[in-house]
């Protein structure tokens, strides 16, 4: 199994460019999730689904979109890139399970100028 | 979400030194998991404790969870240099969702060889 895969793994984009961060999982997991990295602020949820057709809410969604069409992908759209949306980005999935164990992808850097 | 102050922010050991890393919450919580992050790399699953009072150990790290559940701690003996990385952890509140996580802003641990 590859896991939990990303791309791109850079990206640099201009403000108000639009792109969409690819995440992808072969194990068949029902819950994915997008988080956010920045320095001294952990890890925030973006996004989150615990299904095919089924998204919600993190702490900070606004200026992202998902969607969940398949259980293997969840893209994270980026409508008007900020300058504020510079971070790490890691997709995660997991199962359900007496222990629920987030699985992380390698994560994707973006720089938006 | 669940707010959990996790501290210290940074530790600096020389190897050889012990470390520890506590979370700590203002409620109870139903359980909590801990990850570590290498450097430039993805969080990876440590642990979950769910009972009051739990101790687990894994080789030289020791994960505790508070009589109250407001709390816990993770404990390094004599550091290697491969425990270098960020430690977070990630509580949850009863009746919250383990694929919903939200994370401490983590302790960053250093080891001088």
């Amino acid at each position: 199994n590859a896991g939990v895969t990303q791309t791109p793994k850079f990206q640099v984009l201009k403000t108000g460019q639009s792109m969409t961060l690819q995440c992808a999982q072969d194990m068949n997991h029902e819950y994915m999730s997008w988080y956010r990295q920045d320095p001294g602020m952990g890890l925030r949820l973006i996004h989150y689904s615990v299904g095919a057709g089924i998204t919600d809410q993190g702490e900070v969604p606004n200026g992202y979109n998902v969607s969940r069409s398949t259980t293997e992908d969840f893209p994270l759209r980026l409508l008007s890139a900020a300058p504020s949306q510079t971070s790490v980005y890691f997709c995660a999935s997991s199962y359900q399970s007496r222990v629920v164990t987030q699985y992380f992808g390698p994560g994707t850097r973006l720089l938006v100028l | 979400g669940q707010q959990v102050m996790q501290i210290p922010q940074y530790q600096h050991v020389q190897e050889g030194e012990d470390f520890t890393t506590y979370c700590n919450s203002s409620t109870t919580l139903s359980n909590i998991q801990w990850y570590k992050q290498r450097p430039g790399g993805h969080p990876v699953f440590l642990i979950q404790l769910v009972k009051s009072g739990e101790v687990k150990k894994q080789k030289r790290l020791t994960f505790q969870f508070g009589e109250a559940k407001k709390n816990s701690s993770l404990h390094i003996t004599a550091t290697q240099t491969t425990d270098v990385g960020t430690y977070f952890c990630a509580p949850l509140n009863s009746g919250g969702s383990n694929y919903k996580l939200t994370f401490g802003k983590g302790t960053l641990l250093t080891v001088n060889p």
